[in-house]
């Protein structure tokens, strides 16, 4: 089974400081990883995904993540933090079956806040 | 691209009673589709998956008679939860991907049940 684990439920950042949100996975094959964001009361909207082909992904809104298989990381920054960016985040991981059922399994989130 | 749709993002419902959820996918066909809930400030734990023209597969621990799937068309599929209880209040949120494997998934803007 897959799993990932976020670090941190909360982490907090001034305006201009560097975003490091932790995701480690667990998985017995190369899996397929994916970030995303979710404001107050809505869906999830997709930052980005890793499926094996550049190890460092980058993403919408200034966000990339870096895949390394050696330490089961791939954690998500953003070089400067902005207001906007307070939301919580959400990695997850799905394994490479073909087909449109493949499920996601969610980390239990890092809420972002950002102060001036 | 890849909308999904969900309605309505807000009921109250005595107990009791039913409430259905609809989830569409506005610009692309969707042979399967993801029913997710999320309590407060917590993940989003897979409650089953929908499938086109057959019956739904309920993850552990979902009661298949409680929440009702149908997934009649390649663009909708509804979730109704059934003698609603104030237990079962929650963020209910569809989704569904666009093409196989890697293609993420994407998500609709979710629906916050109240039940009174």
């Amino acid at each position: 089974a897959q799993s990932v684990t976020q670090l941190g439920s909360h982490v907090s950042v001034s305006e201009g400081a560097l975003v490091l949100l932790r995701c480690n996975y667990s998985s017995s094959v190369p899996p397929y990883l994916f970030w995303y964001v979710q404001y107050p009361n809505q869906g999830l909207q997709l930052l980005l995904k890793y499926t094996s082909a550049a190890t460092l992904v980058k993403g919408i809104n200034g966000f990339e993540a870096e895949f390394k298989k050696s330490e089961t990381s791939f954690h998500l920054t953003k070089p400067s933090a902005h207001m906007s960016d307070a939301a919580e985040y959400f990695c997850a991981v799905s394994d490479r079956s073909t087909g449109t059922a493949s499920k996601l399994t969610f980390g239990t989130g890092t809420r972002l806040q950002v102060t001036l | 691209g890849a909308v999904v749709s969900q309605h309505p993002s807000r009921v109250i419902c005595k107990s009791g009673t039913s409430v259905k959820i609809e989830c569409r996918s506005l610009d692309f066909q969707a042979t399967t589709m993801f029913w997710y809930r999320q309590f407060p400030k917590q993940s989003l734990m897979l409650m089953a998956t929908s499938n086109e023209g057959s019956k739904a597969t309920y993850e552990q621990g979902v009661e298949k008679d409680k929440f009702l799937i149908n997934h009649a068309s390649l663009t909708l599929s509804t979730l109704t939860v059934t003698s609603a209880h104030p237990e079962d209040s929650s963020f209910y949120i569809c989704s569904a991907r666009p093409g196989q494997g890697a293609s993420p998934l994407h998500f609709g803007n979710g629906t916050r049940l109240t039940v009174t």
